[in-house]
């Protein structure tokens, strides 16, 4: 069974930082192209970022209004993908969602989600 | 970045219903448009893939089609369970887009 589980949220005053991790199971992780995607309260959802898997060369790709703020990284011995966020801004708060990337019929999609974790800018 | 324009906003509707949501992308996307329902508290889940791919566990009254840039889910027989946020999302280029969502609620 597939398993996404995120950690780390929490509340951080604007300009802070946070580390948000997800651990997989149940998949071979190695080779999984993983995002995150977030939901600002009361609001739609927003791809944040993508990491593709070391064998595709390890790079990440995020949206405008994080890059140069967020970082995606994986460690494969853990099957744990994280997402640093820095710099955070109260537009930054919502839920964030761990998804495995699945290729079919030629186009990207989400069929595997964490339960989410919540992270609050506020001062 | 593709944006992606979900139509319409809000729909109320009873059961038994046919319904139809409407997705639109600013450039081709081919047939790589996504959809997903989402109840309060919860995950997104995935219902169509591609267009017109039932994921698996997802009753066959959801149907997905379209292509190039305009694209519709339509559910032939609202059930109860249904009531929820619907999402389209292009999976033909990073960034993923997702459309605004679409509620449909109880009428």
């Amino acid at each position: 069974e597939v398993q996404l589980v995120e950690s780390g949220g929490g509340l951080v005053k604007p300009g802070g930082s946070l580390r948000l991790s997800c651990a997989a199971s149940g998949f071979n992780f190695a080779d999984a192209w993983m995002s995150w995607v977030r939901q600002a309260p009361g609001r739609g959802l927003e791809w944040v970022g993508r990491i593709k898997s070391k064998r595709s060369g390890g790079t990440a790709d995020y949206a405008p209004p994080v890059k140069g703020r967020f970082t995606m990284s994986r460690d494969d011995s853990k099957n744990t993908v994280y997402l640093q966020v820095d710099s955070l801004q109260s537009e930054d708060t919502g839920v964030y969602y761990c998804t495995w990337d699945i290729f079919g019929s030629g186009s990207y999609y989400f069929a595997y989600w964490g339960q989410g974790t919540l992270v609050t800018v506020s001062s | 970045d593709i944006q992606m324009t979900q139509s319409p906003s809000s729909l109320s509707a009873s059961v038994g219903d046919r319904v139809t949501i409407s997705c639109r992308a600013s450039q081709t996307i081919s047939g790589y448009l996504n959809w997903y329902q989402q109840k309060p508290g919860k995950a997104p889940k995935l219902l169509m893939y591609a267009t017109s791919n039932l994921q698996g566990g997802v009753p066959s009254r959801f149907s997905g089609s379209g292509s190039g840039t305009d694209f519709t889910l339509t559910i032939s027989s609202l059930q109860p369970e249904d009531f929820a946020t619907y999402y389209c999302q292009q999976g033909y280029s990073t960034s993923y887009t997702f459309g605004q969502g679409t509620k449909l609620e109880n009428k």
